[in-house]
């Protein structure tokens, strides 16, 4: 079945850049996703990026897809404390169809004032 | 629209009990899903329906959990007998069909306790 894979933990200093990294293994997944958890709520999504793009910029949030490595990234630019939350990847539109989502297990991030 | 509506927000309760969640979707939105999330297994899919009818239950834990989602704007997560090993956060989200990228909208939450 599909999988999504990330690191489980990120620190920063406040006002560097962060880099979060994510794999995914279904090579038919159309669309990935980044998702935020703040402390004590339920996950929002931030941001997305169709699966023929290689580049997605929003504001501080630059997201890079390499399909052919199934690898996605997610920048974050002047990390703010505001940031710190748990980020989750995700893949759709796959195997699984666009409305069962994949999540990975989500990476930590903590910014360090 | 409030969101996604989830009840209770916190649950403690002893082991054998019966544990009944509950979740109200976005109006308009015909896709619920109901997670689960720990620290050891992260963000778990359990079930979820479409047009209030269960597509996929392959995620539930065991023959202890059910779910039911009696019309559009109402669903449950039952555990009975509960275990200490269920005690997680558990996530009702909804979402609507678009034919392409799925936006899911989630609520804040059932933090469960199981002693």
């Amino acid at each position: 079945g599909e999988d999504v894979e990330q690191s489980l933990f990120l620190s920063v200093r406040e006002g560097d850049s962060s880099v979060i990294n994510c794999t995914y293994t279904d090579s038919s997944s159309t669309y990935l996703y980044w998702y935020k958890q703040e402390p004590g709520a339920g996950l929002q999504l931030l941001t997305y990026i169709f699966s023929n793009m290689d580049m997605k910029q929003d504001q501080r949030l630059t997201v890079l897809l390499n399909k052919k490595d199934k690898h996605l990234s997610l920048r974050i630019a002047d990390t703010q404390t505001g940031d710190s939350a748990i980020y989750f990847c995700a893949e759709g539109g796959g195997s699984g169809g666009y409305q069962k989502v994949t999540f990975g297990t989500g990476t930590k991030l903590q910014v360090i004032p | 629209d409030a969101g996604v509506i989830q009840s209770p927000r916190h649950e403690v309760t002893e082991m054998g009990q019966e544990v009944t969640l509950r979740c109200k979707p976005i109006s308009g939105h015909d896709y619920l899903f109901w997670y689960r999330q720990t620290m050891m297994r992260g963000l778990e899919l359990l079930i979820y329906f479409n047009n209030n009818v269960p597509i996929d239950d392959s995620g539930m834990p065991e023959d202890r959990f059910s779910a039911k989602m009696p019309n559009a704007s109402f669903s449950t997560l039952k555990i009975q007998p509960s275990e200490p090993r269920d005690s997680a956060v558990y996530f009702c989200a909804s979402s609507q069909t678009s034919g392409s990228r799925e936006t899911q909208y989630f609520g804040p939450g059932t933090r469960l306790l199981v002693l």
